[in-house]
């Protein structure tokens, strides 16, 4: 079955720790994104990326850190820098990142902070 | 700026409509959409317009959309239990600018269904 997939589900991070969240897609689709979400709230902007190789950052990428080496993987670090990482992560592709594509999500990992 | 604006909650009995409304400022905005989240899942993609449509209708689905008063609106006829989950509005500001698939989304409307 074609999808996102987001690993872990639940994840802990230590005071001053880097994590990392992963998200990988076979449905060959060239733009990814992620989100954040925090209870309340609609959707961030964190980072995005139409193509491997090339990201911009989104609307509260402070403390966030990804790549793009690969066209199916687009992995997602929460850096010691951001100092409220609790929160929900959802991460996202599209077909080419046009404005009228269809957006198809993972289902999320959560995390929190020891 | 863009901004999408929710109510927080709604709570329905089964079988009857839900209405779920949202406003959005960007008047350059040219698709809206409307996503389901179930608790601790991703966001489905549950129908979208676009601004120059009054309104679209899918199945149990009716989008209303009034761009003078930038208002749109999801009605769910008939709703049931299994409706119940958060239902975000979402917007493309400056599409066909640089902001290609970044959406704007509102905070979310929990939609509660009671038997």
């Amino acid at each position: 079955d074609g999808g996102i997939t987001q690993s872990p589900k639940y994840l802990f991070r230590k005071e001053g720790q880097n994590v990392t969240l992963s998200c990988e897609q076979n449905l060959n689709h060239d733009a990814m994104y992620w989100y954040r979400q925090d209870p309340g709230q609609g959707l961030r902007l964190i980072y995005y990326s139409q193509i491997v190789n090339d990201f911009q950052k989104g609307d509260i990428a402070e403390g966030y850190s990804v790549s793009r080496e690969k066209k199916e993987s687009f992995p997602l670090t929460v850096t010691s820098a951001q100092k409220n990482p609790t929160a929900f992560y959802l991460c996202a592709s599209s077909m080419q990142g046009m404005a009228n594509e269809k957006l198809f999500f993972g289902s999320g990992t959560q995390l929190s902070v020891l | 700026g863009e901004d999408v604006e929710q109510s927080l909650f709604l709570s329905v009995r089964e079988g009857d409509s839900s209405v779920i409304n949202c406003t959005y400022t960007d008047s350059s905005s040219t698709y809206l959409y409307w996503y389901k989240q179930e608790p601790g899942a991703g966001l489905q993609l549950l129908t979208y317009i676009f601004s120059n449509m009054d309104m679209k209708q899918d199945q149990r689905l009716t989008v209303l959309l009034n761009k003078k008063d930038k208002h749109l609106s999801l009605r769910i006829a008939d709703t049931q239990t299994g409706d119940s989950a958060i239902y975000f509005c979402a917007e493309i500001p400056n599409a066909g600018g640089t902001s290609y698939g970044k959406l704007t989304f509102g905070q979310g409307t929990i939609l509660t269904v009671h038997p």
